[in-house]
């Protein structure tokens, strides 16, 4: 069965300091990873998926197939980062995503 | 470009009542997604329209739900009768057509906030 696993409710750290968010998935075959983003009021928006390999706002995001692994990485974290962050997966065969339960990130000065 | 937008923002109804709720997906985007989250639960998606052909519904967790999207523009999520654990927050989200690009990329609306008393 297809699934994302967060497993995080939360984490908290200090400006500064470098910040991981775990991300796991069950998928037979090669998902599309993606994590998204909710910051306080605001909708749901794409941070970065795994084939634009890029880097946005910092943060960075490996797929690693043989831990089925893709955790979100910021060296240096910021008060704005603060949000709740969600890893989803699509197949390449349908379109729907699904979702991890979300980690919330508080980042303290 | 407003984004996708829903209507109502927020709904309390009684258990039994019907309740409708509106999503306009941004203009040209083919694809229209509903999620929802219950309390304490992950998102879970619901349904996929293409234009106005419902292309998967695997989501959809009964026949109280009903999901329209005449005319492929808006679609509205229509729960009839709801129950108590029907509660929760209904994302809708539209994406382009295929072949363009950031076809895979979702835009997702702020959310319906549902509450049944």
């Amino acid at each position: 069965a297809q699934r994302v696993t967060q497993p995080e409710k939360l984490l908290s750290v200090f400006k500064g300091a470098p910040v991981e968010l775990k991300c796991n998935y069950s998928y037979s075959g090669s998902p599309e990873l993606f994590w998204y983003v909710q910051y306080s009021r605001q909708r749901l928006q794409l941070l970065l998926r795994h084939i634009s390999r890029e880097s946005i706002k910092g943060f960075t995001a490996d797929l690693n197939k043989g831990e089925t692994s893709f955790h979100l990485k910021k060296p240096f974290a910021q008060e704005e980062d603060s949000a709740m962050y969600y890893c989803a997966l699509a197949s390449y065969n349908t379109d729907k995503l699904i979702f991890g339960t979300g980690t919330r990130l508080q980042v303290f000065p | 470009e407003a984004g996708v937008t829903q209507f109502p923002s927020h709904s309390v109804i009684e258990k039994g009542q019907t309740v409708t709720l509106r999503c306009d997906p941004i203009s040209g985007h083919d694809n229209l997604y509903w999620y929802r989250r219950v309390m304490g639960k992950e998102i879970k998606f619901l349904l996929h329209f293409v234009k106005e052909s419902k292309q998967d519904e695997s989501g959809m967790p009964n026949n109280r739900f009903l999901a329209e999207r005449t005319g492929g523009t808006y679609s509205t999520l229509k729960v009839q009768p709801a129950e108590l654990e029907d509660s929760g927050v209904y994302f809708c989200a539209s994406s382009p057509p295929y072949g363009t690009p950031d076809e895979n990329e979702q835009f997702f609306g702020p959310g319906t906030r549902l509450t049944v008393l």
